[in-house]
């Protein structure tokens, strides 16, 4: 029973850029949210998918954003690049649809991007 | 708002010590989730135990143990005997009901050392 995977496992991009982080989530899980972790931070809650539609967004601008495919696996954009958004980013998928709601997240090892 | 205090930064051991994690919540809701997740140096959040806020009996599963305390906001984290493989980052992670948004605290590194 693979976990959730995220791809790809590290990535360096410059000031300005764009990209594209992938999630696949649990298999059984329908839900998918999207954490940032600065270095020795916790985890910052992006946005959650659920049914293809975000349902719930966390304090970041409008550089980010995601999708959900029917599959359940997920995708996190962000634009315009800048310094700061250097992290780990989290991928966590739960089986919410099924009723399970408030069932632990199970995460994925996590897209560390570095932003020169 | 919802937030989670983890005043402990680094706490280093020699291994079979006990050690103590401590975490403090703060939230508004009269329901919520606790949760204790490790994060080893692979990066990966490993889920520990979850608590509900109507659940306030004290849980034990082999070397660890939690402590949740309404009337204090706490849910501390217990390790007997430590080992050198619970060396890690642990957070403590608040949760409201209906959407499965986590709060996270910042986090405590665990060094045990043999």
């Amino acid at each position: 029973d693979a976990g959730v995977t995220q791809s790809p496992t590290h990535l360096i991009k410059t000031r300005g850029q764009q990209v594209t982080l992938r999630c696949s989530p649990k298999s059984g899980h329908d839900t998918v949210s999207w954490y940032q972790q600065a270095l020795g931070q916790g985890p910052q809650f992006i946005f959650q998918y659920y049914e293809e539609e975000e349902r719930q967004r966390g304090n970041f601008p409008d550089r980010f954003s995601g999708h959900q495919f029917p599959n359940y696996s997920s995708e996190l954009n962000v634009n315009a690049l800048l310094l700061g958004d250097s992290a780990l980013y989290l991928c966590a998928s739960s089986p919410f649809g099924s009723g399970e709601s408030n069932q632990p997240q199970h995460f994925g090892d996590g897209t560390r991007l570095s932003i020169l | 708002a919802q937030k989670v205090t983890q005043a402990q930064t680094e706490i280093s051991v020699v291994e079979k010590e006990d050690v103590t994690l401590d975490c403090v919540y703060e939230t508004r809701d009269t329901t919520y989730y606790l949760f204790w997740y490790k994060q080893p140096p692979s990066g990966e959040l490993v889920f520990l135990i979850r608590r509900n806020s109507f659940d306030e009996q004290n849980e034990i599963s082999g070397r660890y143990s939690w402590n949740f305390q309404k009337s204090t906001s706490s849910f501390n984290f217990t390790i007997t005997a430590s080992q050198v493989v619970d060396s890690a980052v642990y957070f403590c992670a608040l949760m409201n009901t209906g959407f499965q948004k986590l709060v996270f605290g910042t986090g405590t590194r665990l060094l045990v050392s043999p």
